[in-house]
């Protein structure tokens, strides 16, 4: 089965700066690529993805990278805020029975320091 | 905007007795799922559930678990006898879409604590 590893566990930035977080996968057929952004009390909630079919993705201050080959993939976040601290994870999915289920990363707990 | 709520959001219970656990997922969503996250461990996918069967689940999901629509608007996992090892936050999630990249709305968990 798919195993993802996720790296680093923890990281601390100082508001402003980027933060990068990144994912191995181990499955060749996985092709699609959540990034689950997970804030105290709440479930994990979607915030960008990324499909085999493309090398990057970009929506305002985050951006994914897709190394197909080498099978990397990697969340950027840039010009960070307090409101980004969260445990991000990410997740790599095959088609199972109908829908994509993800296999998650073990999560990145994201501090932001004002 | 719609979300999934799940009840209660912490659960007790001793070890070998059964516990529901309920969610209530979008209300035009067709597809539901259920994921534990063990503390510290990674969240694990359970089972899905569409047209009122299970679609796919995992080695974790074994007979002492199971999934209900009751009644349209609920879906539950049962854990008949649970263990101290079944101690961790189950998320319920849902999708709209019956193919392509289903975007899984997630609940905000339960958090079960077998003793």
């Amino acid at each position: 089965g798919e195993n993802v590893e996720q790296h680093p566990s923890t990281l601390s930035v100082q508001e402003g700066d980027s933060a990068v977080i990144k994912c191995t996968y181990s499955d060749s057929a996985s092709n699609y690529f959540p990034w689950y952004k997970q804030e105290l009390g709440k479930g994990p909630q979607l915030i960008i993805d990324i499909r085999s079919n493309v090398g990057e993705k970009k929506d305002q201050r985050i951006a994914v990278t897709l190394n197909k080959t080498a099978k990397h993939f990697s969340l950027h976040i840039t010009e960070t805020q307090p409101e980004d601290s969260a445990v991000y994870f990410c997740a790599a999915s095959t088609s199972r029975g109908g829908s994509y289920i993800p296999t998650f990363g073990r999560g990145t707990s994201l501090i932001v320091h004002p | 905007e719609p979300e999934v709520t799940q009840t209660p959001s912490h659960q007790v219970t001793q070890m070998g007795q059964e516990v529901i656990l309920r969610c209530v997922p979008i209300s035009n969503h067709l597809y539901f799922y259920w994921y534990r996250q063990i503390l510290g461990q990674k969240v694990e996918f359970l089972v899905s559930f569409y047209n009122n069967e299970i679609s796919e689940k995992s080695e974790i999901f074994d007979d002492q678990f199971s999934v209900e629509r009751p009644d349209g608007s609920n879906f539950t996992l049962k854990i008949r006898s649970t263990k101290l090892e079944d101690s961790a936050m189950y998320f319920c999630a849902s999708s709209h879409t019956s193919g392509g990249y289903n975007e899984q709305f997630f609940g905000p968990g339960t958090r079960l604590t077998v003793l």
